[in-house]
Order: structure tokens, then sequence, then C-alpha cells
């Protein structure tokens, strides 16, 4: 069983849906990263948790500790919100990231 | 700033040869790390390093080196490429632990035939 855990794998919506993408972890951890990585490859940081709840624009990230789950949301989806958003937790026992397999989302016009 | 830079974008090797995948970061950044993403997987952690001079093994080392002479350079070594390092690597930066984010550079594609 890998650690990090996403689901869906892939994802298509039609623009102006609400999307969740979900994160399951298995261990204890300090913090969560979202990450999005757009169809050229770059990888852009999108939050950092650890507890709670943060909203950046249209996107939202909670995280419930107890449960070991997190989930990223986008509100009112553009095709510009077209990428692969992939989730990383920082393990207690460890100080390097563990890395989810990525959660492919397409937006259609 | 430019944030953190990696050269070259591409790259094509043969089989038994070697290269160095270059990394910069010039948000004097202590802690970089290198990452290989293969198709469908997570990234995967090679090396990384929590200051100049000082660098450890992370998940999937063998097959490369590190050196991390200067806060700003992290260059990655391949000896004797392998098809089984046919991957996407990133470099990435980060201020400190914990609750501090990864900037990531653009990647290099490497295929090894």
């Amino acid at each position: 069983k890998n650690e990090v855990e996403q689901s869906p794998q892939n994802l298509t919506a039609q623009e102006g849906e609400f999307i969740t993408i979900n994160c399951s972890y298995s261990v204890g951890i300090s913090a969560l990263h979202w990450l999005q990585q757009h169809p050229g490859g770059g990888i852009v940081s999108l939050f950092m948790l650890s507890s709670g709840k943060k909203k950046h624009g249209r996107l939202i990230a909670t995280i419930n500790i107890q449960e070991k789950h997190s989930s990223l949301h986008i509100t009112a989806s553009h095709p510009r919100d077209s990428a692969v958003y992939i989730c990383a937790v920082r393990p207690d026992y460890g100080q390097n990231f563990v890395f989810g397999p990525g959660t492919r989302l397409s937006v259609l016009p | 700033n430019a944030g953190v830079t990696q050269t070259p974008k591409f790259r094509i090797l043969k089989i038994g040869q070697s290269m160095t995948l270059q990394c910069a970061q010039d948000m004097n950044h202590n802690y970089m790390y290198w990452y290989r993403q293969d198709p469908g997987m997570g990234l995967k952690l090679i090396y990384y390093s929590v200051g100049a001079g000082i660098t450890d093994k992370g998940e999937v080392p063998n097959g490369y080196n590190v050196s991390r002479s200067t806060t700003e350079d992290f260059p990655l070594r391949l000896e004797l490429a392998a098809p089984s390092q046919t991957s996407v690597y990133f470099c990435a930066s980060s201020y400190g632990l914990k609750a501090y984010e990864q900037y990531f550079g653009p990647g290099t594609r490497l295929t090894v035939t």
C-alpha cells in the first residue's frame, strides 16, 4: 500500500463545475503540500498545510489530521485549471516529502 | 529572482555514457533536492542536501552522485547511464524543513537508449 494515495486518478469536468481532489495518507505527518504540474511539465506549489483550511483565489485546501485526509477544491473551474495535481506529505518519521501519484484534471470549455 | 533553474531541458544519452544535470537557485535556500518522475508514479527523491558540503541519499540513489560546493548549485551526476534512468528529473529547493514549501525547477527530460 502506498503511503500517499489520491483519488480520482483522472477527472474530466465541464467549465464552471466545482471540483474536489482527494488525498489520503497512512502515516503521521507534520505537513501536507499540494502542487500543480502544468501540461508543459513545470511544478508549482499551491498550498502547504498542517491543519485546518487555506484559500487562495478559487482554490481551497482542507486537511483532517485525525482522518489522515486532505481535499483540494476548485470553484468555478476553467480550462486553464487543466493540470496534474500532486499531494505530498512530510511524515513524522523523516524529513523528506513522500509524493502521491497525482490526479490528472481536464476542464473542458 | 530566477528561482530554480535546470539545464539541459532535454538530453538523449547512449547506454554507458555519463552526464551532469545542472541545478541552481538564487533564493538563498539551504535545502535542495533531486527527484525523478516516471510515468504514472509519484516523484521519487534521489538525493538531497541540507547545506553546502552536506548531502544525503534519498529513496532511489543508485546510479547517481551529487555534490554541493556552494549554497546555489546542486549538480546531479549520472555515471554509466542505463535505460532505467530514462525519466524526467526535477530539482527543488526550500528555505527549511517542516512547514516550508518546495520550489521546483522546470525539469530535464532524459532518455537513455
